[in-house]
C-alpha cells in the first residue's frame, strides 16, 4: 500500500531554469495539497487540487508558479524562472476528500536548490 | 484567517517523564485540529486529529491530544517519553466548512533526553 510519492526527491537548478516537481497520490485519494517548506519553518499552504480542477490556489505566488492534476498522472508543480528564494521543500499531501477524513497525508518531499 | 501557535521552539524532557507541546489556534468557526510529526529530511507523518466528540484523542505511537475550546489549546501530551520521540512536531488546523487548507504552527522540537 505504496504512499504518497514525490519525485524528483532533489532537484538542483540554475536562476532561470524551470523546476518540475512530481506528486501520485495514495491510492484512492483524488484530493492533492502542495506546501513549501522554508529551513526551520512551517509548512505553507500554496494549492488544492482535484482531478482536473484547482479548488484554492490562494497560496500560491501570482507569478511563476502553476498547478495542475490532470485526470492520468501525477500532479504537477510548475515554477518558471526560479531564483534562489524557491529554495525549499515542497511536500505534496492527499487525502481520499471523504466527509468524515480530513486528515492530509504526505509525501517525502522535494528539495529545490537554486545555485 | 486562520492561525496557529506553537510557543515553544523546543521542548526538553527527560525519558521517561511526562512530555507535554503546546499549541493554541485562532479559526472562524468549528476546527478540525491536527498533530503531526518530521524526522529529519522526510516528510510529515500524521499523529491524531480531533473532529468532533471526546476532547481527549487519541494517536500514534501512545501519543493523545486534549481540545480545550475556552482556551482554543490542543496540546500534545504523552505519559512517558522515548528517546526515539526525539523530532519536530507541528500542529494544524483547518475550519470544518469551506477551505480544507491546513495552516500549520511553525513547530516545536522535541528533545528527550536518554
Amino acid at each position: 500500500n505504496a504512499g504518497v510519492m514525490q519525485n524528483p526527491r532533489h532537484l538542483v537548478r540554475r536562476r532561470g531554469q524551470e523546476a518540475r516537481l512530481r506528486c501520485s497520490p495514495m491510492k484512492g485519494h483524488s484530493h492533492v495539497y502542495w506546501y513549501r517548506q522554508l529551513p526551520e519553518e512551517g509548512l505553507k499552504f500554496m494549492v488544492y487540487l482535484q482531478k482536473e480542477n484547482i479548488i484554492d490556489e490562494s497560496g500560491m505566488p501570482k507569478e511563476r508558479f502553476s498547478a495542475e492534476f490532470p485526470k492520468e498522472g501525477p500532479s504537477i508543480l510548475r515554477i518558471q524562472q526560479v531564483v534562489r528564494g524557491d529554495s525549499a521543500a515542497y511536500f505534496c499531501a492527499s487525502s481520499p476528500g471523504l466527509e468524515s477524513s480530513y486528515e492530509q497525508y504526505f509525501g517525502p518531499g522535494t528539495r529545490l536548490t537554486v545555485t | 484567517a486562520q492561525s496557529v501557535a506553537q510557543p515553544e521552539d523546543q521542548v526538553n524532557v527527560a525519558e521517561g517523564n511526562p512530555l507535554t507541546v503546546k499549541c493554541t489556534y485562532s479559526v472562524s468557526g468549528n476546527p478540525y485540529l491536527f498533530w503531526y510529526v518530521q524526522y529529519p529530511n522526510r516528510g510529515l507523518q500524521f499523529l491524531l486529529k480531533y473532529i468532533t466528540g471526546d476532547n481527549l484523542v487519541k494517536g500514534s505511537y501512545g501519543f493523545e491530544a486534549e481540545f480545550n475550546k475556552s482556551q482554543t489549546s490542543f496540546h500534545l501530551k504523552k505519559p512517558s517519553a522515548l528517546v526515539s520521540d526525539s523530532a519536530l512536531y507541528f500542529c494544524a488546523v483547518s475550519r470544518q466548512t469551506g477551505r480544507r487548507a491546513l495552516t500549520f504552527g511553525s513547530g516545536t522540537r522535541l528533545q528527550v533526553q536518554p
